[in-house]
C-alpha cells in the first residue's frame, strides 16, 4: 500500500534559519506528491505539489523536488519566518478519481524570534 | 465567503450519545471527504463521496454514517459515542481526480 514516511518533529528553528524537513514515501505507480500546512486552529491547505519526477513545486518561499530514484520530495526554506511556525504534511496520490490523498504524520515546525 | 465550512466547531459530548457534523462547500467540486486527526496530529481518510455516491469507506466502524444530499453537503453522523472517537474531523472537497484539496477547519469532538 501507500505511505509517507516524515522526519519526527518538533523542529525548532530560528528565524532567518535554513529549513529543511525530509519525505519520502512508497507508492505503486507514479504518484502526486504534495505538501500541505496546517496553521493552528485551521485546517490545512495547500502549499505546493509536484506531479511527475524532476518536477520542482514552490511556493512563498518553500520548495520540494519530486525525486523518484530516492522515493523523496524534501520541502525546503532558505529562511524562515515565525510565521512560518505550523504543522506540515507531505502527502501522496497514487490512484484516480476520489481516491484522496495518503498523509504523513506531520512535523511541527516551531520558529524562535 | 468560506469556501469548504463545518458546524459545529467544537462538540463537547457523553460516551453513548449521538452526533452529526455538517459540511458544506460552495467551490463547486464534484468530490468531498471525511478525514479523522487524532491527538498526535496524524490524518487519516475515513469516506469519500463523488457526486453524491460513496467512493471509499475506509475501515471505519460502521457507528459513523456518512450522507451526502447534494453535491455540495456531505455530513457525518455518529452513533453510540466512543471514548476513542475523540478527535478532530476534517471535511475536505476537490474536483474529481484532483490531488488539491480544500479543507475546512475542522470540528473537535470531545467524548467524556
Amino acid at each position: 500500500g501507500n505511505s509517507v514516511t516524515q522526519m519526527e518533529g518538533p523542529v525548532t528553528l530560528s528565524e532567518e534559519a535554513f529549513l529543511t524537513i525530509n519525505c519520502t514515501y512508497t507508492a505503486t505507480g507514479y504518484p502526486s506528491l504534495f505538501w500541505y500546512v496546517q496553521y493552528p486552529g485551521e485546517g490545512l491547505q495547500l502549499l505546493l505539489k509536484a506531479t511527475k519526477a524532476d518536477d520542482k513545486g514552490s511556493n512563498k518561499g518553500f520548495e520540494a523536488t519530486y525525486r523518484k530514484e530516492t522515493t523523496s520530495f524534501h520541502l525546503e526554506k532558505g529562511s524562515v519566518q515565525v510565521s512560518d511556525s505550523a504543522v506540515y504534511f507531505c502527502a501522496l496520490r497514487s490512484g484516480g478519481g476520489a481516491d484522496g490523498l495518503t498523509f504523513g504524520k506531520g512535523t511541527h515546525l516551531i520558529i524562535q524570534p | 465567503d468560506t469556501a469548504v465550512s463545518q458546524t459545529p466547531k467544537y462538540l463537547v459530548t457523553q460516551m453513548g450519545n449521538d452526533k452529526s457534523i455538517k459540511c458544506e462547500q460552495n467551490l463547486g467540486h464534484d468530490t468531498m471527504y471525511w478525514y479523522k486527526q487524532d491527538s498526535k496530529k496524524f490524518l487519516k481518510i475515513m469516506f469519500s463521496y463523488n457526486n453524491k455516491e460513496l467512493i471509499i469507506n475506509e475501515t471505519v466502524p460502521n457507528r459513523f454514517s456518512p450522507k451526502s444530499p447534494d453535491k455540495a453537503h456531505l455530513n457525518l453522523h455518529i452513533n453510540s459515542l466512543e471514548l476513542g472517537d475523540s478527535a478532530v474531523y476534517f471535511c475536505a472537497s476537490s474536483h474529481w481526480g484532483s490531488g488539491e484539496l480544500f479543507f475546512g477547519e475542522g470540528s473537535r469532538l470531545t467524548v467524556l
